[in-house]
């Protein structure tokens, strides 16, 4: 079946440096996505990543490793507006995105 | 502002009954998206449209219908109701790919099954 496993929850204080880990099994690879979203909300498009390495946005990086099925979002200089649930989501051999169930990330000050 | 419009926002609907949920996008998008979001899962598409007057099944379309008769609109309709139907449901939309932009959504419909 397919797959996409990231952790439930992280902590960090705010002003610090994040990596939220992905990794997935998917029928197929034609990219993957990273969204947020705050409670209660609709998720909102962050990043997206079909070739290997780092695409930077800001504070805002992503991370993509196809041979080891890997990704991550890294969130620099954190702020407490960053408190949010973080979705990794995999677009499959037949287009369709799979999604994880999100990392809630919670932010201290 | 452009973008997704969702109605209604939220509704407790007795087991049985029958409803529809709209979804209007004004970005003029080919690709719309019905996903449901429950605690603990990933979101899960529930149908899809490629392009008006075409519509496709997703991982969990049983219970479910929707239509696509014009680029705007793309109605889900729950013929009826059953608790497990309870959820918070998105639309969705994108260009062509949906890449480079992602998926635009909606603000969702809190609907609860009793």
């Amino acid at each position: 079946g397919q797959n996409i496993d990231q952790p439930t929850e992280m902590t960090a204080t705010e002003g610090a440096i994040v990596q939220i880990n992905c990794t997935y099994q998917t029928s197929g690879f034609n990219g993957l996505f990273w969204y947020q979203q705050h409670a209660g909300e609709a998720p909102t498009f962050l990043s997206y990543n079909v070739l290997d390495g780092l695409e930077e946005k800001g504070r805002f990086s992503s991370f993509l490793s196809r041979s080891k099925g890997y990704s991550y979002l890294l969130l620099k200089e954190l702020q407490m507006k960053d408190s949010a649930s973080y979705l990794c989501a995999v677009k499959d051999s037949n287009y369709q995105l799979i999604w994880g169930a999100g990392t809630k990330l919670i932010i201290k000050p | 502002t452009a973008g997704i419009t969702q109605a209604p926002t939220s509704q407790i609907l007795a087991a049985g009954r029958s409803m529809t949920l709209r979804c209007t996008q004004d970005m003029r998008h080919n690709a719309m998206y019905w996903y449901r979001q429950d605690l603990g899962l990933g979101l899960r598409l529930i149908h899809y449209s490629n392009t008006a007057g075409t519509t496709g099944k997703g991982e969990v379309p049983d219970g479910y219908s929707v239509s696509r008769a014009n680029t705007d609109d793309f109605p889900l309709t729950l013929a009826s109701a059953v608790p497990s139907q309870t959820s918070v449901y998105f639309c969705a939309s994108s260009d062509a790919s949906g890449d480079h932009y992602g998926y635009t959504f909606g603000s969702g419909t809190r609907l609860t099954v009793v």
